[in-house]
């Protein structure tokens, strides 16, 4: 089972600030995701990120938001002007081998 | 449209008892399903999939059952303990043609009375 880190664990922010987040797996992974939960709802599907490339967004994933893998190790979530409705947990997720995902612990966003 | 959903939102049991949590999926072209459980303010954990070509699957006290007729899953769990207080999601991952993403539905929150 893949491990993963996230950081920072807490992020309170300004509207209209930008944010970045942080995962690390421990192992070596070529399928990356990023998905959202609001407090109490669902986790929803933002991006997934195959082989340094975007390979599907959904429509929550706008102009505002990107992801990286700046050093070929971290991956991470640009919101580059964060809004009051971007406040969540932001989970980062790795594939295992038969197709389950793994997610790190998340990183919670408040945007005041 | 692709979408999934549970049937109760919450769920209340004695401990020791089964615990049986459903979901509906809405997308038969689906070919594998999960359960995560999430505890308040960590990450969804896998527990259990199961692909479209099996019917059952066991795990260590929990069995996930898939019935494809009417598109529907769940998960039960066995002499269900305190340390099983969690909302539970199911997450049904689209063929690859189609994306190849988990969609996740709305979780079930399993409540266990001592």
């Amino acid at each position: 089972e893949p491990e993963v880190t996230q950081t920072p664990s807490h992020q309170v922010t300004q509207m209209g600030q930008e944010v970045i987040l942080r995962c690390v797996p421990i192992s070596n992974h070529l399928y990356f995701y990023w998905y959202r939960q609001i407090l109490g709802q669902k986790v929803e599907f933002l991006v997934s990120f195959y082989n340094n490339e975007i390979s599907e967004k959904s429509e929550i994933f706008d102009d505002q938001f990107s992801v990286e893998r700046p050093d070929g190790s971290n991956f991470t979530l640009k919101i580059r002007s964060t809004k009051l409705e971007d406040s969540a947990m932001y989970f980062c997720a790795m594939s295992g081998r038969a197709g389950e995902l793994f997610f790190g612990e998340g990183s919670r966003l408040t945007v005041l | 449209g692709e979408s999934v959903g549970l049937h109760l939102p919450t769920l209340s049991v004695q401990e020791g008892d089964n615990s049986i949590i459903n979901c509906a999926y809405s997308n038969s072209a689906s070919d594998y399903f999960i359960w995560y459980k999430q505890e308040s303010g960590k990450g969804p954990q896998f527990i259990i999939d199961i692909r479209s070509n099996m019917d059952k699957r066991q795990g260590q006290r929990v069995t996930v059952l898939l019935n494809k007729t009417v598109k529907h899953l769940s998960l039960q769990i066995a002499a269900t303990q305190p340390g099983d207080s969690a909302v539970y999601f199911c997450a049904e991952a689209l063929p690859y043609n189609q994306g190849g993403k988990l969609i996740f539905g709305q979780g079930t929150e399993l409540s266990v009375k001592p």
